[in-house]
């Protein structure tokens, strides 16, 4: 049972465009969602996170959106650079212990 | 602040042997997770420890184990490998008990022959 879906498995995108990676969750008991990114052999660096009590958190270049009556939350990156280039997970989790619930990643691409 | 270190790197494992991986997480982080990647399921949670104790735990046989230490380093280990355990093996940390970021150590590749 996939609790956390990203439905894209890639996206490709223009610098300075506007990327949007989404991410859609069945589990209505999350309460805190996090976004990461991750280069190969690397592990994943957190990016930026948002309480289920808000519907927006914005971190520079970064903004998170959450709808929760559509169990949904998606990432912006404007505008985009070619080091954003990486695989983008999104997180959940429950009760605020310490599991993470990821979703299968996007691979994002910006272009020169 | 040196980050979260995973030990060995790569490791080349036959079935039926077993394997123990190391974390050593950001000082002062008592809180440790692990998680198994591959291709096709993703990162998926393995279990989680905090001040010694299992908080959580993933969907897993029991030939996966794990402890935490008082200095809060933690082992993974696993027994009788399948080649399906091949992948990385990612260690977490973080500073509360409480939801937040984890941050995440390069991961430890295990190929079963």
């Amino acid at each position: 049972d996939q609790q956390v879906k990203q439905n894209s498995p890639s996206l490709s995108v223009q610098e300075g465009r506007i990327s949007i990676l989404n991410c859609d969750y069945t589990n209505s008991m999350f309460d805190y969602f996090l976004w990461y990114k991750k280069y190969p052999a690397e592990g994943p660096t957190f990016l930026i996170s948002i309480s289920s009590i808000k519907d927006k958190n914005e971190d520079g270049r970064f903004t998170v959106f959450l709808n929760k009556s559509a169990k949904h939350l998606s990432l912006h990156i404007v505008p985009s650079q070619p080091g954003d280039s990486a695989v983008y997970f999104c997180a959940a989790q429950q009760d605020s212990y310490g599991k993470l619930t990821f979703g299968q990643g996007t691979i994002l691409t910006v272009h020169p | 602040k040196a980050g979260v270190t995973q030990t060995p790197r790569y490791l080349i494992k036959t079935r039926g042997q077993q394997v123990t991986l190391s974390c050593s997480p950001i000082s002062g982080h008592r809180s440790v997770s692990w998680y198994q990647q591959t291709p096709g399921q993703g990162l998926q949670f393995l279990f989680e420890y905090f001040s010694e104790t299992q908080r959580n735990k993933g969907n897993f046989p029991g030939r996966f184990s794990g402890r935490q230490f008082s200095n809060s380093r933690s082992e993974m280990n696993v027994s009788t490998l399948e080649l399906g355990d091949s992948a990385l093996y990612l260690c977490a940390s973080s500073l509360r008990a409480m939801a937040g970021e984890a941050f995440f150590g390069q991961g430890t590749r295990l190929t079963v022959v």
